[in-house]
């Protein structure tokens, strides 16, 4: 089973500021990669495909990098909407599995 | 647009059985890879099974292998999860979910999820 690490656990960020998260592979996932948010008491949304790709409707501030083992999702200027709790997941091998979440929260 | 609603969830005590729906619409049902991800309660997200476009092909965590079988009836749109031998660490929001590409099983579309509490 494929182990995937995220950090860093929780991120605190003033509205306006970068956010940087990265998630890490026990193994290389080549770019079956995809990252959730997921606000409190909601289901996950679709953020990131391919390790790069943004779902539809998406915008341009959340973008995804990496291939191989390391991934980052980085959101350039973070909104009220952005706090929330993010995931990657890895689709290369069965089982499918996720990382544990970061924690967006306001600064 | 995209509708999944998930039903079935509820209090059951351990080692009992208990059948997950998810109702889909706005969408091609039958051209859709389907999944069940669940989430224990505080606690990150794990795949649980998946069906495949007609219903041949299954594949489960090895956390629920032998006690869950997951089902999909194209005719009415809907797909089930039949939960035998249910344990505390069952314990979870139940979510059905859409595979967003054709051989890349990530999930687009998310129901709302439905709430299995494995108790005494």
């Amino acid at each position: 089973e494929i182990v995937m690490t995220q950090s860093p656990d929780t991120l605190s960020v003033s509205p306006g500021e970068r956010a940087t998260l990265s998630c890490r592979a026990s193994q290389s996932v080549s770019r079956n990669l995809a990252w959730y948010q997921q606000k409190s008491g909601q289901a996950p949304r679709l953020l990131i495909y391919g390790a790069s790709t943004r779902a539809t409707g998406i915008p341009a501030r959340i973008s995804g990098s990496g291939s191989g083992t390391e991934f980052t999702l980085t959101i350039s200027s973070l909104q009220s909407e952005d706090f929330a709790v993010y995931y990657c997941q890895q689709y290369n091998n069965w089982p499918l599995t996720f990382g544990g979440g970061t924690k967006v929260e306001i600064k | 647009q995209v509708q999944l609603v998930e039903s079935g969830g509820g209090v059951v005590q351990p080692g009992r059985s208990l059948r997950l729906s998810c109702e889909a619409s706005g969408f091609t049902f039958s051209n859709c890879v389907m999944h069940w991800v669940r989430q224990a309660p505080g606690k990150g997200l794990e795949w649980v099974a998946v069906i495949s476009y007609d219903g041949s092909s299954k594949y489960y965590a090895d956390s629920v292998k032998g006690r869950f079988t997951i089902s999909r009836d194209n005719s009415k749109n809907t797909m089930s999860l039949q939960m035998n031998s249910l344990r505390a660490e069952d314990t979870a929001v139940y979510y059905c979910a859409t595979q967003g590409g054709v051989a890349d099983e990530y999930f687009d579309y998310w129901g709302q999820g439905t709430l299995v509490t494995v108790s005494s």
